[in-house]
């Protein structure tokens, strides 16, 4: 089954522990993306990845680091989580990139920093 | 600036009428892209439908239509003959063209729905 695969789907953390949480999809896509989502904002993007080694910063990247090793992977990493990281997180996929096709999202990750 | 307004943060409905969702956004790119989706309670993303700037006609997808009014930038989603399975929150999303490049989707704050038997 093509699927889009988030882990931990919820997790309560504490200020300042480093935590990662991992996607990967199934699908040989090419482009990853990470988004958070809050009350009022919608999604805003984190980060994205057009191919293996290749990563940029999208709106909100503070806080937040990624990376790309292989091409089925792509882990979102908070060095030191705060407070204001607390939010709904979503990983997505897509062949190319963001274009006129669907981007497969995975069932997301509930964080709470205290 | 906000480039997607959602100005509807809740709608509703009753089963088996029409609701017209509404949304509009601000871009100065020719090529773009406009999309809504779905997240249920469960919270999943759902792909509802794509509307591509250059495209002539309305997009359908089964129930679900959009009225894409270039003008007026705007690209409401219609649902017609609303089911209990349509509550939920619906985004408008937009992919900018040559400025934007393929690389992100910019979504509004949602409008919840909720369908009333």
């Amino acid at each position: 089954e093509a699927q889009v695969t988030q882990n931990p789907r919820y997790l309560i953390t504490v200020t300042g522990k480093k935590l990662t949480v991992t996607c990967s999809q199934n699908m040989n896509h090419e482009y990853m993306s990470w988004y958070r989502q809050d009350p009022g904002l919608g999604l805003r993007q984190i980060y994205y990845s057009m191919n293996v080694e290749v990563t940029d910063k999208g709106d909100v990247p503070e806080g937040y680091k990624v990376s790309r090793k292989e091409k089925r992977n792509f882990p979102l990493i908070l060095e030191s989580p705060s407070p204001n990281q607390t939010s709904l997180y979503f990983c997505a996929s897509s062949l190319t990139g963001v274009d006129t096709g669907e981007l497969f999202f995975g069932e997301g990750s509930r964080l709470t920093v205290l | 600036a906000q480039k997607i307004t959602q100005t509807q943060p809740g709608m509703f409905v009753q089963e088996k009428e029409a609701v017209t969702l509404d949304c509009t956004y601000d871009t100065s790119d020719q090529s773009y892209g406009l999309f809504w989706y779905k997240q249920p309670s469960s919270g999943e993303m759902i792909f509802l439908i794509y509307q591509g700037s250059y495209d002539e006609q309305n997009a359908t997808e089964g129930r679900y239509s959009l009225n894409f009014q270039k003008a007026r930038k705007s690209a409401n989603l219609v649902i017609s003959a609303s089911q209990l399975g349509d509550s939920a929150m619906y985004f408008c999303a937009m992919r900018e063209g040559f400025t934007g490049g393929y690389n992100k989707l910019i979504f509004g704050a949602g409008t919840r729905l909720a369908v009333h038997p």
